[in-house]
């Protein structure tokens, strides 16, 4: 079956350094990611979306790379910010929209 | 804000109750999602309406059901609750179906249920 998964085990980074969270896809080819970020108690917030045709985007201090060979993803925050501390997950797209598990990410001052 | 509105933001109830939760999508959405997040799994895909037709459906248990009315808006009921279901359940919204594009979908800040 179709499986998207992330690093279940909290980020834990400081201040100013590159946060880097993975998503790894088995059994399939999506045709986009997807990544949103999710704070306590609250509804996930669209940030990317990257088509398989691309390598690469880019938002502000956000980056996703999309690696169809490792069928893998990488989400980057560069110069982070306590602010940027959330949940943030991955998702694909066919005929629903299906979502990792997510990452917590935490950024200390 | 997203523009997806759901109530009741809070909900309390017993077991072998029934509720309903319901979600008014973005102006100008076709599609509503319905998702199942509880503290010990991420968030569950349960069903998708686009435009008043079932889309696709998840993991919804055969005492979950849904629908979307002729003006767009959702109800999600739920029935025989048992004390699993406690979680926090999101409807979401977007334009088109997924399969289309890649459409975005914009999320509602949930409505907590607790069984007890």
């Amino acid at each position: 079956s179709q499986k998207i998964e992330q690093n279940s085990e909290a980020l834990n980074i400081q201040e100013g350094k590159t946060a880097t969270l993975t998503c790894n896809y088995t059994n399939y080819s999506p045709a986009y990611l997807q990544w949103y970020r999710q704070d306590p108690g609250r509804g996930p917030v669209f940030l990317l979306l990257i088509r398989e045709n691309e390598k690469e985007k880019r938002k502000e201090r956000l980056k996703v790379t999309f690696d169809t060979t490792l069928k893998q993803s990488l989400f980057h925050i560069t110069a982070s910010q306590p602010a940027d501390s959330a949940t943030y997950l991955c998702a694909h797209n066919t005929d629903k929209l299906i979502f990792g598990t997510g990452t917590r990410l935490q950024v200390f001052p | 804000d997203s523009g997806v509105t759901q109530t009741p933001k809070h909900l309390i109830t017993a077991t072998g109750q029934r509720v309903t939760l319901r979600c008014s999508p973005r102006s100008g959405d076709l599609s509503v999602y319905w998702y199942q997040q509880s503290l010990d799994q991420g968030l569950q895909f349960l069903i998708q309406y686009y435009n008043g037709e079932e889309r696709a459906k998840g993991n919804i248990l055969e005492r979950f059901s849904a629908q979307q009315f002729p003006d767009l808006h959702s109800e999600l009921n739920l029935s025989s609750l048992e004390l699993g279901d406690s979680a926090l359940y999101f409807c979401a919204s977007s334009l088109q179906g997924l399969s289309n594009s890649g459409n975005t979908i914009y999320f509602g800040e949930g409505s907590w249920l607790t069984v007890v």
